[in-house]
């Protein structure tokens, strides 16, 4: 199965400040038809996990330009920029470009 | 508006079965696949395999390829999780979440199993 290491495990930022987030995988996440499926989420307290970004740098519908993806074959980052309460929580990496799909360990976002 | 809502949380003793459901609403509910993701406390996310909601076929992931069966009530736009022979290892929340293409882009509320003698 591919492995996806998420660094840093836990993040402290002050609110208005940016985040980076890196997820490493085992192998390239390029898939035969070119795409690559390594998408972002953050579940918050509580809640169920919610798409950010998908295949790397594709924001999902209402999630705002704070957010961006980045990154190819087997390194990619998601920052944060001008930090906001609601996006504490919990970031995961997922790929669906291999079976089966797996997910990073996560990354948790305090304030600092 | 696209919702999957889940059934509620569920105390069984081991030993015992538990069926969850995940009801669709919002879209066709057979042009997406619907996959299970198990969450144990305090830790991450695991997919445990999917079902194909136009065929009715189930994909499980190697580790959960024993008790665990998918099922569908098409009429009803509703998913099953039934998990046979629980143990303490399966207590975790259980989210379901739909895919078309390469993303899980809606996921339901999830549902706490908990398992307690």
């Amino acid at each position: 199965d591919v492995v996806l290491t998420q660094t840093p495990v836990s993040l402290l930022i002050s609110l208005g400040g940016q985040a980076s987030i890196s997820c490493r995988s085992s192998q390239s996440l390029v898939h035969s038809n070119g795409n690559t499926y390594l998408h972002w989420y953050l579940q918050k307290p509580g809640q169920s996990p919610q798409l950010l970004i998908y295949q790397v740098s594709n924001r999902f519908s209402g999630i705002p330009d704070r957010f961006s993806g980045s990154g190819s074959g087997t390194d990619f980052t998601l920052k944060i920029s001008r930090v906001e309460p609601e996006d504490l929580g919990v970031y995961y990496c997922l790929q669906r470009t291999h079976n089966p799909p797996t997910f990073g360990g996560g990354t948790k976002l305090e304030l600092k | 508006q696209i919702q999957l809502v889940q059934s509620g949380p569920e105390l069984k003793k081991p030993g015992e079965s538990v069926k969850i459901s995940c009801k669709a609403s919002g879209y066709t509910f057979t042009d997406y696949a619907m996959n299970w993701v198990k969450q144990a406390p305090g830790n991450g996310l695991k997919w445990m395999g999917w079902i194909n909601t136009q065929t009715g076929k189930p994909t499980y992931a190697d580790d959960f390829k024993q008790r665990f069966v998918f099922s569908l009530e098409t009429s009803a736009s509703t998913a099953y999780l039934q998990i046979n022979n629980l143990n303490i290892e399966d207590t975790a929340t259980y989210f379901c979440t739909r895919h078309k293409g390469g993303d899980f882009d809606y996921w339901g509320q999830g549902v706490m199993v908990t398992v307690s003698s």
